[in-house]
């Protein structure tokens, strides 16, 4: 069975722009979730989705949106680019929300000029 | 609030030697424990989880931890280090909110594992 896959893998962008970074998880997982790591750290929780509406935000500004769609894949939204941006955009599929492992895609590497 | 300390930004090993990971947790609920391993320009690999049954956890590639209540303690170790293990090793808390009915991970800072002939 396919992993989690994220596309694009990377993308290059300047200040003030918009981006949205594509999610589909393991086939019959019913919850994503959105991590942004910053070089050098761990990943921090940005958005987590189930059955299509949001259950849970980070401490993240209002740029960052996201949405999840019927097929449980997801979209992750950051207007308004800040250098400040850059990372790696991590995306998580889990069976369900609880406690349960999340598996990672291998991440969109996002740049900002 | 739950958190996630790994003690040691970098660790470096011999071919052979024993593996060390440390990771220190604070959690107000019983916490589910994670390691994942990060290679370069890759995601992150679930290698083990803790919930709340075995102490001792088995994972992937030879790796197992011990959930240690007293020590609050989560520690990753590998008898016998590969130069395959070179990665990146993290460790991870699950914070489930309850009222909002979602769980996040909460993650620590990183081990830079290095693995030298």
């Amino acid at each position: 069975d396919a992993g989690v896959t994220q596309s694009p893998t990377h993308l290059i962008k300047t200040r003030g722009q918009q981006v949205t970074l594509r999610c589909s998880p393991i086939s019959g997982h019913k919850s994503v979730s959105w991590y942004q790591q910053v070089l050098g750290q761990g990943p921090q929780f940005i958005f987590q989705y189930y059955e299509k509406e949001e259950r849970g935000r980070g401490n993240f500004p209002d740029r960052f949106s996201a949405r999840q769609f019927p097929n449980y894949s997801s979209e992750l939204n950051v207007n308004a680019l800040l250098l400040g941006d850059s990372a790696l955009y991590l995306c998580a599929s889990s069976l369900s929300i609880g406690n349960q492992p999340q598996h990672f895609g291998d991440g969109t590497r996002l740049s900002i000029l | 609030a739950q958190s996630v300390t790994q003690l040691g930004s970098h660790v470096s090993v011999s071919e052979g030697a024993l593996v060390l990971l440390r990771c220190n947790y604070s959690s107000s609920v019983p916490p589910y424990l994670f390691w994942y391993v990060q290679y370069p320009n890759q995601g992150l690999q679930l290698l083990l989880k803790y919930t709340s049954a075995a102490t001792l956890v088995k994972g992937i590639n030879g790796f197992e931890a011990e959930f240690k209540k007293s020590e609050t303690s989560f520690h990753l170790t590998k008898p016998s280090a590969h130069m395959s293990d070179a990665a990146e090793y993290f460790c991870a808390v699950s914070d489930p909110d309850l009222s909002g009915g979602y769980n996040k991970l909460i993650f620590g800072a990183g081990t830079r594992l290095a693995v030298h002939p």
